[in-house]
Order: C-alpha cells, then structure tokens, then sequence
C-alpha cells in the first residue's frame, strides 16, 4: 500500500541546534517533493520544493535533501529559534497528478529557548 | 503576494443545515483551486479539485452532493457542507496552485467548522 511517513512523536531540541525532520514514503514515484509549515489551527505554508533529480535544495537556514533510492527526504532547520517550533508537512506531487499534493501526517517539533 | 483567504474562520451549525465557506485569491488569478479536510493529528485529505468555469474533481470516498463545490471565477471557489452532521466537523483548508504543475501551493487560515 501506498504510504508517507513522518515521525509522530514531537521532536524537542533546544535553540541553536540543528533540527532534521525524516518523510518516507513507499509505493510512491514523486516528480516533487514539498515541504509545509502549519501552525495550530492555521492552513500550510510553502517552504521549499525538491525535484526528484535534485539531491539538496536550500533556502537561507533550510535545507532539504531528497533520495529517490531510499525513498526518503530530510528536513533540516539550522540554528533553530523557538519561533521554528510548528508541525511540518511533507507532501508529495505524484507524476500522474496536476499540482496534487498527498500530504504525510506532519511531525511537530518544538525548540527549546 | 500569493494571500488566500478563507471566510468565515470558525462557524457553528445545527445538525441538518448547510454551511458555505469561501475561499478567494487576493492577488492573483488560480485556476486551480484544492479542497482539504483536516481531522485532529491528522494529515490533510484532499477533497477536491476545482477548476474555474468547469466541475470539480472529487477525490473517492466525497460525497459530490453533499459537497458542493462551485469555481466561478478565477479568484473565488465555494464550499457547500449540505445537510451537515456532526461526523462532518472538522477542519477545511483551501488552497490555491500557480501555474506551473509542480508549482506549490497557497493555503488559506482555514475554517473550523463544528456540527452540533
């Protein structure tokens, strides 16, 4: 069966370190991978996007890296502030679908001052 | 740029009646516009897919009828909860794609709606 993974339990670190989030997916063949922002009782926001033959993209503390091999993308937050603390989303834009977004769970995670 | 919103952000109905949430494109054109639903600890399901001037494409398992979904310009797309029930009280979240098929998406604030 198809699935997106990401960790349920909340990530806890404290300000200054590096956060990695994990997304796994099987039975997937993504042409994108999206990663999401969403605050407590907000929509989404768009953080960064990753093509399938992109290894790593990065946007000023961001990073996220993509292996098609593995199946699997990481997330990377460096030197987090509390203001980091939020669930993020990745979400999946399948081949056969225009802009469709399959979103994982999220995993949240909270930076410690 | 990119705003979407979303109206009203909180509404409350009796079991029964029919809720209509609207989403609009502030500053720019989307002929595309997405329906999801979002339960507590859950991800986002995707509900819909609307296309301005055409139906919408319901994901399986959504009720067409029960969720009305009207495109009628390129900036506003309108959900209808018919006859809602309170299994029906969640989260729904709008949002609006750019041009380009692997372009992201932006998401309105959402509103929760709850079925007494």
């Amino acid at each position: 069966s198809q699935k997106i993974e990401q960790n349920s339990e909340a990530l806890n670190i404290q300000e200054g370190k590096t956060a990695t989030l994990t997304c796994n997916y099987t039975n997937y063949s993504p042409a994108y991978l999206q990663w999401y922002r969403q605050d407590p009782g907000r929509g989404p926001v768009f953080l960064l996007l990753i093509r399938e033959n992109e290894k790593e993209k990065r946007k000023e503390r961001l990073k996220v890296t993509f292996d098609t091999t593995l199946k699997q993308s990481l997330f990377h937050i460096t030197a987090s502030q509390p203001a980091d603390s939020a669930t993020y989303l990745c979400a999946l834009v399948l081949n056969s679908g225009y802009s469709t977004l399959t979103f994982g769970k999220g995993t949240m995670l909270l930076v410690s001052p | 740029g990119a705003v979407v919103s979303q109206h009203p952000s909180r509404v409350i109905c009796k079991s029964g009646t029919s809720v209509k949430i609207e989403c609009r494109s502030l500053d720019f054109q989307a002929t595309t516009m997405f329906w999801y639903r979002q339960f507590p600890k859950q991800s986002l399901m995707l509900m819909a897919t609307s296309n301005e001037g055409s139906k919408a494409t319901y994901e399986q398992g959504v009720e067409k009828d029960k969720f009305l979904i009207n495109h009628a310009s390129l900036t506003l797309s309108t959900l209808t909860v018919t006859s809602a029930h309170p299994e029906d009280s969640s989260f729904y979240i709008c949002s609006a794609g750019l041009a380009a098929p692997q372009g992201e998406q932006y998401f309105g604030p959402g509103t929760r709606l709850t079925v007494t």
